[in-house]
């Protein structure tokens, strides 16, 4: 099993629309949480951090279930430009060290006009 | 947020030959670190360079092949050794931006290889 799983997609939407995305990890013990964006033949970049009281920027939410290991990501009233790869990331602990990042494969979002 | 500087930022290279990609960044870090991302495929570490010390891999990549140099806190190389049309990918370094364990990372913007 993977470290961090999430639907491929693609999900094609229409601007104005709700989507969302999920993602699952498997280590019980991870420490931190986040989603990442990556633009085509572009490097990621950190969209926002997840918090277990869950939160919100703008027009983004984002939400974590330690319980159920699962993180997700809403995006409300999409805009064409958020046509991207996002991008599930977990950070690990891994013994005493401050653990490393598993990144998901990304879940692929078309905005349409 | 650092400021990090990736060259080259493409390349075509024959079979055998070996390429090194250079990292650069705008403040002092203690870790930098390198991924691969194969098309289609999400990132893989390879491996995080430290500074006075040897690199550290992870499973599946070895010094021999993706040998790294860390000769300060502001630079690192990854080379890619005797290439083969299987490490056509994106190589991207990173560097913490977070405290604690907030661990988020900065990208370069990535060096994209394609080997014949």
């Amino acid at each position: 099993r993977k470290e961090v799983e999430q639907d491929p997609g693609p999900f094609n939407v229409p601007e104005g629309a709700t989507v969302a995305f999920n993602c699952t990890y498997s280590n019980s013990a991870s420490q931190s949480f986040f989603w990442y964006r990556q633009d085509c033949r572009k490097e990621p970049k950190l969209l926002m951090s997840v918090y277990s009281s869950g939160n919100e920027d703008g027009r983004f939410t984002a939400q974590l279930n330690r319980a159920s290991q699962y993180i997700s990501l809403l995006i409300r009233d999409s805009k064409l430009s958020d046509s991207a790869t996002y991008l599930c990331v977990v950070n690990m602990a891994r013994g005493s060290t401050l653990g490393r990042l598993y990144f998901g494969r990304g879940t692929q979002l078309t905005v349409w006009p | 947020s650092a400021v990090i500087s990736q060259k080259p930022s493409r390349d075509i290279c024959q079979r055998g030959t070996s390429l090194t990609i250079q990292c650069q960044v705008d403040s002092q870090v203690t870790m930098m670190f390198w991924y691969r991302q194969q098309p289609g495929q999400s990132l893989t570490l390879i491996a995080t360079a430290n500074q006075g010390s040897e690199a550290t891999y992870e499973s599946g990549f070895v010094i021999d092949k993706f040998p790294i140099s860390r000769p300060n806190l502001t630079f690192s190389t990854l080379t890619v050794s005797n290439m083969s049309p299987e490490d056509s990918s994106i190589y991207l370094c990173s560097v913490d931006g977070g405290s604690g364990t907030g661990r988020i990372q900065y990208f370069g913007a990535g060096t994209r290889l394609s080997v014949l």
